[in-house]
């Protein structure tokens, strides 16, 4: 069975400059997840999907970053435009629905974002 | 609110000695509480997770941990660490969906197995 998938798994971009990460969820899996994990840090929720609709996006700087889940599948993050604060690591995860789903989550290998 | 502390940035231990990673929650309803392991340059993987049941709760790689409500504490243990368990180690806690199925993560810790 395949993993999350994400890409690109690195990104180095200048300050001010769009940037897009996305993110295929396994297959069955009806809630996504979108992480940034900064260096040194746990990972803390952006947005929260469950099938087409967000339905946690409080953490979600919204001034400049958005995101979309399309026909409930596979993910985009974008970021516009980027800070220099923005460097992170971009995960993206997904789980079954229900409380225990919420917490067996799987986890992408991540994009590292280097804004300079 | 759900919050985790996990004590100790960073552990170091002998190969073949006890592993021990501290992790204590605070939680307004019954927790589920998740250890995820981190390789470097990797997504996190869910080492074993505790929502209702056996207190002791075991994992992949021979981990396994406790849930002690007296105490608040998740403690993640192997008894014997092997080199390939140097990994960064991440303590989560759920405080159940109508809560939003939020994983709150603690700091995690690094834990370093010297030969």
């Amino acid at each position: 069975e395949a993993g999350v998938v994400q890409s690109p798994r690195y990104k180095i971009i200048e300050k001010k400059q769009p940037v897009a990460f996305w993110c295929n969820p396994i297959s069955g899996h009806n809630t996504l997840y979108w992480y940034r994990q900064n260096l040194g840090q746990g990972p803390e929720l952006l947005i929260r999907y469950e099938n087409e609709e967000a339905v946690d996006d409080s953490q979600l700087p919204k001034d400049r970053f958005s995101a979309e889940r399309l026909k409930g599948v596979d993910s985009t993050l974008k970021i516009q435009p980027a800070e220099l604060g923005d460097s992170a690591v971009y995960l993206c995860a997904s789980s079954l629905d229900g409380a225990e789903g919420a917490g067996a989550q799987y986890f992408g290998p991540g994009t590292r974002l280097t804004v300079l | 609110a759900q919050s985790v502390t996990q004590l100790g940035s960073h552990v170091s231990v002998s190969e073949g000695a006890l592993v021990l990673l501290r992790c204590n929650y605070s939680s307004s309803v019954p927790p589920y509480l998740f250890w995820y392991v981190q390789y470097p340059n990797q997504g996190l993987q869910l080492l074993l997770k505790y929502t209702t049941g056996a207190t002791l709760v075991k994992g992949i790689n021979g981990f396994e941990a406790e849930f002690k409500k007296s105490e608040t504490s998740f403690h993640l243990t192997k008894p014997s660490a092997h080199m390939s368990d140097a990994a960064e180690y991440f303590c989560a806690v759920v405080g159940g969906y109508n809560q939003g199925g939020k994983l709150i993560f603690g700091q995690g810790t690094e834990l370093s197995v010297k030969p």
